[in-house]
């Protein structure tokens, strides 16, 4: 079936080291999205990719980043995580940018020790 | 900048019966998308109906309905003849080329269901 997949499910991580979450999709989605969400809280967009193209929310700190290498995989770096990051990590795709569906995946709680 | 606001943090119901979950929103625009998500415990989120502003008709799927009143700016959901597997936190949200297509969600509303 096609879906989106992210690994690992569960990260733990240490305070400022460097950690990278993985999103893959088999839908061939134009684009894909990666949302904090925070216990008991709404999903938060970090940012979203069409095709290649790059778009950073305002609000969304320098310590994260992203990369789409291709159509099927989506990365988010963290790239000294504080305490404050720990949080279920979503990715999401959609065909495009009309108000097509988007399709989670399951999703990534990451753990700042 | 829309806004979403979901009124019912939590909410109960009896199996088999029906609950109506609350939704309202604020924008200026007249060409917009709403939709429910159910995101299970520790499960993924998943779209449970969406209704195109323009639709004059409540969408519909199969025990999931809407209410929506445009000029109220107000979107309900009711579950009929709920089941145990219905419980879940479910997001009402928002989307439309104005807000940079992206969806805003509201605060969610956990949907327990009593056996």
């Amino acid at each position: 079936d096609a879906m989106v997949i992210q690994n690992p499910r569960y990260q733990v991580t240490q305070f400022g080291k460097p950690v990278t979450l993985s999103c893959s999709q088999t839908l061939n989605h134009n684009v894909m999205y990666w949302y904090q969400q925070k216990s008991s809280q709404a999903p938060k967009l970090l940012f979203h990719y069409y095709d290649k193209d790059f778009n950073n929310e305002a609000d969304t700190p320098d310590n994260f980043q992203s990369r789409r290498p291709n159509t099927s995989f989506c990365f988010l770096d963290i790239r000294s995580p504080g305490l404050g990051d720990a949080a279920m990590y979503l990715c999401a795709t959609s065909r495009d940018h009309r108000a097509n569906e988007q399709f989670f995946g399951p999703g990534t709680r990451l753990t700042v020790l | 900048a829309q806004t979403v606001t979901q009124s019912q943090p939590e909410m109960s119901v009896q199996e088999a019966e029906t609950v109506t979950l609350s939704c309202t929103y604020d924008t200026s625009e007249s060409d917009y998308y709403l939709f429910w998500y159910k995101q299970p415990p520790s499960r993924q989120m998943i779209l449970v109906i969406r209704q195109e502003a323009y639709k004059q008709q409540n969408a519909t799927e199969n025990r999931f309905s809407v209410n929506f009143q445009k000029a109220a700016k107000s979107f309900s959901l009711k579950i009929s003849d709920s089941q145990l597997g219905d419980a879940a936190m479910y997001f009402c949200a928002y989307y439309s080329g104005g807000s940079n297509y992206k969806l805003t969600f509201g605060k969610g509303t956990l949907l327990t269901v009593n056996p």
